[in-house]
Parts: structure tokens; sequence; C-alpha cells
């Protein structure tokens, strides 16, 4: 079974500083990789989506992620933090499924705190 | 483009209660997938309706269940609700046919459901 682990079930940093979210995949199969964010009260919103092809994903908000099979790792970066940047944010595998379709198996989140 | 639409937002019942949730996907869309997430067992798949028929299951009991309309439109329901029901429900909707296969959810804010 696919699965993600999200090292860091909580990372602070200070405004402007580097953010670094890590996640590892364990999958048989070439994965799709998804990195959401959910804002407090909200649902879940898409950062950016590897399927294949180019190893260094951009995303929305100065977001990007560096797919590495060598270290079956999908870690999350922006080089700058900023305040709004604070959520929880979930790495997650897509699988296919018997009868069709796919779902998607999540992390266990990262909170990100950003400090003044 | 309206994004996916779950109602109501919040919900307060009582062990025992059976509850009926609403999701709206995207336009066009006709797979509607429903997640339940909780501070303890995190995001969990629950099931995938796909043109009125229940594509795919997750390991959750028969009192969860769910139906779709031909608008795509979904429903779930959780009959003899349990004080561990008590979580957030997310609905996400995709185009959901072979060719779109591993494409990105697209979630709603969620109804956060309390069991007293």
């Amino acid at each position: 079974a696919q699965s993600v682990t999200q090292l860091g079930s909580h990372v602070s940093v200070s405004e402007g500083a580097l953010v670094l979210l890590r996640c590892n995949y364990s999958s048989s199969v070439p994965p799709y990789l998804f990195w959401y964010v959910q804002y407090p009260n909200q649902g879940l919103q898409l950062l950016l989506k590897y399927t294949t092809g180019a190893t260094l994903v951009k995303g929305i908000n100065g977001f990007e992620a560096e797919f590495k099979k060598s270290e079956t790792s999908f870690h999350l970066t922006k080089p700058s933090a900023h305040m709004s940047d604070a959520a929880e944010y979930f790495c997650a595998v897509s699988t296919i499924l018997t009868g069709g379709g796919n779902k998607l198996t999540f992390g266990t989140g990262t909170q990100l705190k950003v400090e003044l | 483009k309206a994004g996916v639409t779950q109602t109501p937002r919040y919900l307060i019942k009582t062990r025992g209660q059976q509850v009926t949730l609403s999701c709206s996907p995207i336009s066009g869309h006709r797979s509607v997938s429903w997640y339940q997430q909780t501070p303890g067992q995190g995001l969990q798949f629950l099931f995938e309706y796909f043109s009125e028929t229940q594509r795919n299951k997750g390991n959750f009991p028969g009192r969860f269940s769910g139906r779709q309309f031909s608008n795509s439109r979904s429903e779930m329901n959780v009959s003899t609700l349990e004080l561990g029901d008590s979580a957030l429900y997310l609905c996400a909707s995709t185009r959901g046919d072979s060719a779109a296969t591993n494409e990105k959810l697209f979630f709603g804010s969620g109804t956060q459901l309390s069991v007293l």
C-alpha cells in the first residue's frame, strides 16, 4: 500500500526564513504526490502536484517541492516565510482504486508557525 | 466557476441520532469523494461516487453511507451517531473519468460535526 510520512508535526520559523516541510513516501510504483494546505476552519487547497517529468515542481504562493526518487522524498520548501503561510500542510499520495478513480492517502500533517 | 459547496457548515447532534451532509461538486465534475478528518486519525477516505454509483469505499462501518444524484450532488449519511464520529467531513470533486486518473481533488470547506 502506498503511504506518506511527514516528519515533524510542528515547525516554527521566523518571518523571512526558509520553510522546509518534510515528506517521505512509500510506493511500489511511480507515485503521484501532492501537497495541500489547510487554513483554520477551511478545506484543503492544492499547493502543487508531482506526476512524472520534471522533479522540481513549482506551486502557488512561492512554494516548490523536489521529487527525489533515491531518497523517496518530496519535501516542500519556500525561500522566505510570510505570516500568511501559517497553516497546516499535508503531503499525500494518490492511489488508483480497483473500481476506477483514485483516492488520496494523507500524511499526518505539519503545523507551520511563522513568528515575527 | 463555483467551487465545491458543502452544507451545513456546522452540525451538533446527540448520540444515537442520524445526520445527512450535502456536497455540490464543481460543475462538470462527476466524481465526489468523502473524507473524515479527526485529530487522532487524520484524514481518512470514506467513499467515492461516480455517475450515481459508489465506486470505492474505505474502511468505515456500515453506519456511514452515501449516495449521488443525477446532477452529481452527493449526500453522506451517518446513522446511530457515536461520540467518535465528531469530525470535519470533507468532500472533494474531480472529473473522475479514466483520462483524469490521479488528477487533483478540489475540496470543499467541510462540515464540522459535533456529537454530544
